[in-house]
């Protein structure tokens, strides 16, 4: 079966930083994508990995190691507004999108 | 219309009537997506069109039902409403071109609540 593995909630504090894991086992591999989505509105796309390495955009980075089926999610100097769920997301052999239950990260002043 | 919208916004509606959620992109994209989110389950696949005038089945397509007659709509029906259905649905879409490349831009969501 296809199954992705992400802690249901985290917490950190304000200014620190947080790394986020997924684990996955899927029918074939396309890319995996990380998703924010705050509480009560859509999930907006972060980031997307289909080579070993890591990916940076500002205060958030993404790393993929295709051979050990993992990604993680960094996000520097946390602010207040990154209090969302995280989701990881892996395209499959079909292209299809599968979705993790997602990572609640809670910050704390 | 900027992206994809989705109406209603909300919805209670009682057990057994049916229901058709609305999805409009304004981007091209030739792929659209159904998924129902609920506590703890994460985003789950209802059906999917690749292109406009087919469809397919997710991961949970019994009760609902897809048409896709143009590119830009991708409404959803309940035929018979049950209380398991209560959820919260959003609808996305992707641009699949050859590379394979797939985010998905997602709309808004609806609130439906069936009692």
């Amino acid at each position: 079966g296809q199954n992705i593995d992400q802690p249901t909630e985290m917490t950190a504090t304000e200014g620190a930083i947080v790394q986020i894991n997924c684990t996955y086992q899927t029918s074939g591999f396309n890319g995996l994508f990380w998703y924010q989505q705050h509480a009560g509105e859509a999930p907006t796309f972060l980031s997307y990995n289909v080579l070993d390495g890591l990916e940076e955009k500002g205060r958030f980075s993404s790393f993929l190691s295709r051979s050990k089926g993992y990604s993680y999610l960094l996000l520097k100097e946390l602010q207040m507004k990154d209090s969302a769920s995280y989701l990881c997301a892996v395209s499959d052999s079909n292209y299809q999108l599968i979705w993790g239950a997602g990572t609640k990260l809670i910050i704390k002043p | 219309i900027a992206g994809i919208t989705q109406a209603p916004t909300s919805q209670i509606l009682a057990a057994g009537r049916r229901m058709t959620l609305r999805c409009t992109q304004d981007m091209r994209h030739n792929a659209m997506y159904w998924y129902r989110q609920d506590l703890g389950l994460g985003l789950r696949l209802i059906h999917y069109s690749n292109t406009a005038g087919t469809t397919g089945k997710g991961e949970v397509p019994d009760g609902y039902s897809v048409s896709r007659a143009n590119t830009d709509d991708f409404p959803l029906t309940l035929a018979s409403a049950v209380p398991s259905q209560t959820s919260v649905y959003f609808c996305a879409s992707s641009d699949r071109g050859t590379s394979g490349y797939n985010e998905q831009f997602f709309g808004p969501g609806t609130r439906l609540t069936v009692l």
